[in-house]
C-alpha cells in the first residue's frame, strides 16, 4: 500500500510564474491537508480539502489555491510566485473519522529564483 | 511569541545518551503530536497524545495538560535517531507546529 505521494520532488520556478503541486493520499483517506515549511521552521497550515471542497484555511493569501478531485487526490496552485514562496510543501492525508491521525508525504521542494 | 515552543533548538548527543526534547504550548488543544523529519523532508508521525504517556520502542512521550507541556524522550540514542523532531498541537482541525529540534547523535 503506497503511502502519501507527492510530485514533483523538486521544482525551480521564476518569480511571477505559477506552479501546481500534486498529492495522492494514502489509500482509504479522503481528507488532504497542505502545509508550507520554510527552511529551519515548522510547517504552516495552508488549507484542508474534504469532499472536493476547501474545509479550512490557514493565513495564506489568495495566490494559494487548491483543488480536490473525485479520487481524493489534490493539487496546490500558487500564482504570481514570490521569492518568499520558496519552501518545502507538504501534503498530509487522513481518514474522516480520524482527523487527528495525519500521514505526511515526502514533500515538494520549491525554489523561486 | 509562538503558540508552540520547542527546546532546545539544536541538540548534539553521543550514541547511547538519554535525550529529552521539550514542547510548551499556549493554546487549548485536543491532541499533541510528535513528528520526526529526516533530511529531504519526509515526516513520520511518532506519537499522538491527549493525556499521560506513550512508549514505542526506545521512544517515550509524555504530556501534562495542566502545565501545557510535553516531552519526547529517546533512550539509548543511536546515530539513526538523527533528525528534526517537531511538536504539533491540534485544536479541532487546526494544527500548529513548533519550529523543531534538530538532533544529531554522534557515534
Amino acid at each position: 500500500d503506497a503511502g502519501v505521494t507527492q510530485s514533483p520532488t523538486h521544482l525551480i520556478k521564476t518569480r511571477g510564474q505559477q506552479v501546481t503541486l500534486r498529492c495522492s493520499p494514502k489509500s482509504g483517506h479522503d481528507t488532504v491537508s497542505w502545509y508550507q515549511q520554510a527552511l529551519g521552521q515548522g510547517p504552516q497550515f495552508i488549507f484542508q480539502y474534504y469532499e472536493e471542497e476547501e474545509r479550512q484555511r490557514g493565513n495564506f493569501p489568495d495566490r494559494f489555491s487548491g483543488h480536490q478531485f473525485p479520487n481524493y487526490s489534490s493539487e496546490l496552485n500558487v500564482n504570481a510566485l514570490l521569492l518568499g514562496d520558496s519552501a518545502l510543501y507538504l501534503c498530509a492525508s487522513s481518514f474522516p473519522g480520524l482527523p487527528y491521525e495525519q500521514y505526511f508525504g515526502p514533500g515538494t521542494r520549491l525554489t523561486v529564483t | 511569541k509562538n503558540e508552540v515552543e520547542q527546546s532546545p533548538q539544536n541538540l548534539t548527543a553521543q550514541e547511547g545518551e538519554f535525550i529529552t526534547i521539550n514542547c510548551s504550548y499556549s493554546v487549548g488543544i485536543s491532541a499533541l503530536h510528535w513528528l520526526q523529519q529526516h533530511p529531504g523532508g519526509g515526516i513520520v508521525s511518532l506519537f499522538m497524545l491527549s493525556s499521560g504517556k506513550k512508549k514505542h520502542g526506545r521512544l517515550i512521550a509524555t504530556i501534562n495538560i495542566q502545565e501545557k507541556h510535553s516531552s519526547l524522550h529517546i533512550t539509548a540514542s543511536h546515530p539513526r535517531d538523527s533528525a528534526v523532531y517537531i511538536c504539533a498541537v491540534r485544536d479541532n482541525n487546526d494544527m500548529r507546529f513548533g519550529a523543531g529540534t534538530r538532533l544529531t547523535v554522534k557515534p
